[in-house]
C-alpha cells in the first residue's frame, strides 16, 4: 500500500532554533499533501496544504512565517519550524494523496514529535 | 456547519468481546467517510473508507463500518476485539477531492485481558 515517510520522528531542540521535517510519499506521486498538528489527547488540526510547484494554503490562525512549507517535488514536502520555542512543541503529521486515479485517500506518515526546550 | 462527532471519548472492552465506534457526521452533501487507527506515537492508518455503493464496508484487521445516511452515521464495528487493537481511532469525513478533512476528537480504544 501507499507508504508516507515521515522524518525525524523525534527532535529535542533548543528555544530558538528551526527544525525542518520532512515527508516523503514512497511509492506515488503527490501533488498535495497536508500538514497537521496533534496536542496531547486531542485531534488533529489542519495547519496548512502544501501544493507542488505552487505556495501553500494555510488555516486561519496559522503563522506562515513561523511554519514555512516547501513543496518542491512530487514525493517531498517539508516543514520548518521557524526560531522554535517550546509552545511549538507538539506532534507533527503529515499526509498526502496519490495523484494518479480517483477516490484515493490521504495516507499518513508517522509524525515527528518535537520538543522545544 | 460541517463536523465530526465521536461520543465515545474513552471505551473499554474485554478480549474477545464485540466493538462499535460511534461517528456521526454534518455535512452539506454526501462525504466521503473514512475510520483511522492510531497508535501511542505514531500515524495514522487508514482502516477503511466509504465513497459509494454498499454501505457496509470492509477494512482490515478484521474492522467493518456501515454508512446509514439517515443518521449521518458510520459506525465502526469489529465482532471480537484483541488486546493489540487497543489504540486511539478517529472518524474522518470529506469531500470527493479528498482536500481538507475533518477529524473527529477520537475514541480511545482500551482492551482488557
Amino acid at each position: 500500500g501507499a507508504v508516507v515517510s515521515q522524518h525525524p520522528s523525534r527532535v529535542i531542540c533548543k528555544s530558538g532554533t528551526s527544525v525542518k521535517i520532512e515527508c516523503r510519499s514512497l511509492d506515488f506521486q503527490a501533488t498535495t499533501m497536508f500538514w497537521y498538528r496533534q496536542f496531547p489527547k486531542q485531534s488533529l488540526m489542519l495547519m496548512a496544504t502544501s501544493n507542488e510547484g505552487s505556495k501553500a494554503t494555510y488555516e486561519q490562525g496559522v503563522e506562515k512565517d513561523k511554519f514555512l512549507i516547501n513543496h518542491a517535488s512530487l514525493t517531498l514536502s517539508t516543514l520548518t519550524v521557524t526560531s522554535a520555542h517550546p509552545e511549538d512543541s507538539s506532534f507533527y503529521i503529515c499526509s498526502a494523496r496519490d495523484r494518479l486515479g480517483s477516490n484515493q485517500p490521504q495516507h499518513f506518515g508517522d509524525g515527528t514529535r518535537l520538543s522545544i526546550l | 456547519a460541517q463536523s465530526v462527532t465521536q461520543p465515545d471519548i474513552h471505551i473499554t472492552v474485554s478480549e474477545g468481546a464485540s466493538l462499535e465506534l460511534r461517528c456521526n457526521y454534518s455535512y452539506g452533501a454526501t462525504p466521503y467517510l473514512f475510520w483511522y487507527v492510531q497508535s501511542p506515537g505514531q500515524g495514522l492508518q487508514l482502516l477503511l473508507k466509504y465513497f459509494s455503493g454498499d454501505t457496509l464496508v470492509q477494512g482490515i484487521k478484521g474492522f467493518e463500518a456501515e454508512f446509514k445516511r439517515s443518521q449521518s452515521s458510520f459506525n465502526l464495528r469489529k465482532p471480537s476485539v484483541h488486546w493489540s487493537d487497543a489504540a486511539e481511532y478517529f472518524c474522518a469525513v470529506g469531500p470527493p477531492s479528498h482536500y481538507k478533512y475533518i477529524f473527529g476528537t477520537g475514541t480511545r480504544l482500551k482492551v482488557l485481558a
